[in-house]
């Protein structure tokens, strides 16, 4: 069966500390790959999307990155770690046009 | 570019009572449409989605939605809810573009359900 694993679930990080998130499929390969922040109040906001390994297109400008080294694995990071970033973080894949996503359990992210 | 409005951002309704959360979005193609529901500090999952055909779809667990096209809406209903209902719902339109489908979500609407 597909399953999508994130973690960790809940992260407290020093303001100017790095990131790591780490979110892997199974059951499936070449799955298009989402990272998606949920902050209180703004609804879902997409971060990055990935076609395949190696490809990342970022839809706003921000300070985390995200790589694709492997086709099932995404990961979101970041160098230096602001306020702002606070948030719950949502993992995705589709393998389609029309099947929606399937999420992950997330990450809640909170920067102190 | 796609976008969705989701009118009420609380809806509380008493156990057993019907409830209506409201969906509109935009788009200049053609689209795909579903609901999600998030129960607290939980991921989204897949409530219901419309992709062609019939314009009435239906969850499992006693939800539905129908699609209309002419009012670009989208809107969720029950018609006698449960305190496990309790959760935030969310809109989604979709679109595929260069190679992948997107998602935009509206800012969810949280249902309280109470005794």
């Amino acid at each position: 069966s597909q399953t999508i694993h994130q973690w960790p679930a809940t992260l407290v990080q020093p303001v100017g500390s790095p990131l790591s998130l780490e979110c892997t499929v199974e059951g499936t390969s070449n799955p298009n790959l989402y990272w998606y922040r949920q902050a209180a109040g703004r609804g879902l906001q997409l971060l990055f999307y990935s076609v395949g390994i190696g490809q990342i297109s970022s839809e706003v400008p921000q300070n985390l990155s995200a790589s694709r080294p492997q086709d099932r694995q995404f990961i979101l990071s970041s160098k230096k770690l602001l306020l702002s970033d606070s948030g719950f973080y949502l993992c995705a894949w589709t393998t389609g046009e029309g099947y929606g996503y399937t999420f992950g359990s997330g990450t809640r992210l909170t920067v102190v | 570019a796609q976008s969705v409005t989701q009118l009420d951002s609380q809806v509380p309704v008493f156990e057993e009572a019907p409830v209506e959360l409201r969906c509109n979005y935009s788009s200049s193609v053609s689209v795909y449409l579903f609901w999600y529901v998030q129960y607290p500090n939980q991921g989204l999952q897949l409530l219901l989605k419309y992709l062609s055909g019939s314009t009435l779809v239906e969850s499992i667990n006693g939800f539905e939605a129908e699609f209309n096209k002419s009012q670009t809406s989208f809107h969720l209903r029950k018609p006698s809810v449960h305190i496990s209902d309790t959760a935030e719902y969310f809109c989604a339109v979709s679109a595929y573009q260069g190679g992948s489908e997107k998602l935009v979500f509206g800012k969810g609407t949280k249902l309280t359900v109470n005794p």
